[in-house]
C-alpha cells in the first residue's frame, strides 16, 4: 500500500519559472490537502479538495493553483516562482464520511523547493 | 476559528515518561482531538486521537480533560526515536460543511540519552 506519494522530492527553480508538484494517493480518500512548511514553523494550508472537481482555498493560496480531475491526483501548480515560495510542501489525504471528523490524515514525504 | 496552544519545546531523558500538554479551549462538543508527530525531514504521521475518554494505542496514551479544553499526550518511555515535533490539532469548520485540519507550531521534543 503506497499511501500518499509526492514527486519530486527536491527541486530548485529560478525566479519566474513554473512547475507542478505531483501528489497521488491510492486509498480512495475524498479529501486532499496541500500544506507548506517554512523552517521552524508549523504547516500552513494552501489549498484543499473535498472530492474530484471540487477545490477551495486555504490560508495561503496566493501564487498557487490546483486541480482535482480524479480522486487519486491533486497536483499543485506554481506559475511564477518567487523566493517567498521556498519551502517544504506536503500533500495529505483523509477519508471523510458524511458528518465524521475523526478520520486520520495521511501525509506524503514532502517536496523541498528552493527558488533562487 | 479553532486553535490549539502547545509549549514550544520540552525535554526528556531516555526511558522516562513524557507528558505533552495541549490547550484547545475553543473545541466544540463533537470535535475529536488528534495528535501527529513529525520526525526530522519527514511528513507528519498520526499518533492518536480521541473524543472524551482516555485512549491508548501502541505508540502513546491520550488523556483528555473532563471539560475537553485540554489534553495530554503521554509517551510512557521516551526513546531517542521519539524526538520529533508533536502537533495537537482538531478540525476547523470550513464553508460547505468541510473540515480543515489546522496545525500550529507544535512542541519540539528533545530526548537526552
Amino acid at each position: 500500500n503506497a499511501g500518499v506519494t509526492q514527486t519530486p522530492k527536491f527541486r530548485i527553480l529560478k525566479i519566474g519559472q513554473s512547475m507542478t508538484l505531483q501528489c497521488t494517493q491510492d486509498m480512495n480518500h475524498n479529501y486532499m490537502y496541500w500544506y507548506r512548511q517554512d523552517p521552524g514553523m508549523g504547516l500552513k494550508l494552501i489549498y484543499y479538495s473535498v472530492g474530484a472537481g471540487i477545490t477551495d482555498k486555504g490560508e495561503v493560496p496566493n501564487g498557487y493553483n490546483v486541480s482535482r480531475s480524479t480522486t487519486e491526483d491533486f497536483p499543485l501548480r506554481l506559475e511564477l516562482a518567487a523566493p517567498s515560495q521556498t519551502s517544504v510542501y506536503f500533500c495529505a489525504s483523509r477519508r471523510q464520511p458524511r458528518g465524521s471528523k475523526n478520520e486520520k490524515l495521511f501525509f506524503g514525504s514532502g517536496t523541498q523547493l528552493s527558488v533562487l | 476559528d479553532a486553535k490549539t496552544t502547545q509549549p514550544n519545546s520540552m525535554e526528556s531523558n531516555e526511558e522516562e515518561p513524557v507528558h505533552l500538554p495541549c490547550n484547545h479551549s475553543t473545541i466544540s462538543g463533537t470535535d475529536y482531538i488528534h495528535w501527529y508527530r513529525q520526525l526530522p525531514s519527514q511528513g507528519p504521521e498520526y499518533v492518536i486521537h480521541g473524543l472524551t475518554s482516555n485512549v491508548n494505542n501502541r505508540m502513546a496514551s491520550l488523556a483528555i480533560a473532563e471539560d475537553r479544553k485540554s489534553s495530554t499526550l503521554i509517551l510512557h518511555r521516551a526513546t531517542l526515536r521519539d524526538a520529533a515535533v508533536y502537533y495537537c490539532i482538531h478540525l476547523s469548520h470550513a464553508s460547505g460543511g468541510s473540515y480543515i485540519p489546522t496545525f500550529g507550531r507544535g512542541t519540539s521534543l528533545i530526548v537526552h540519552p
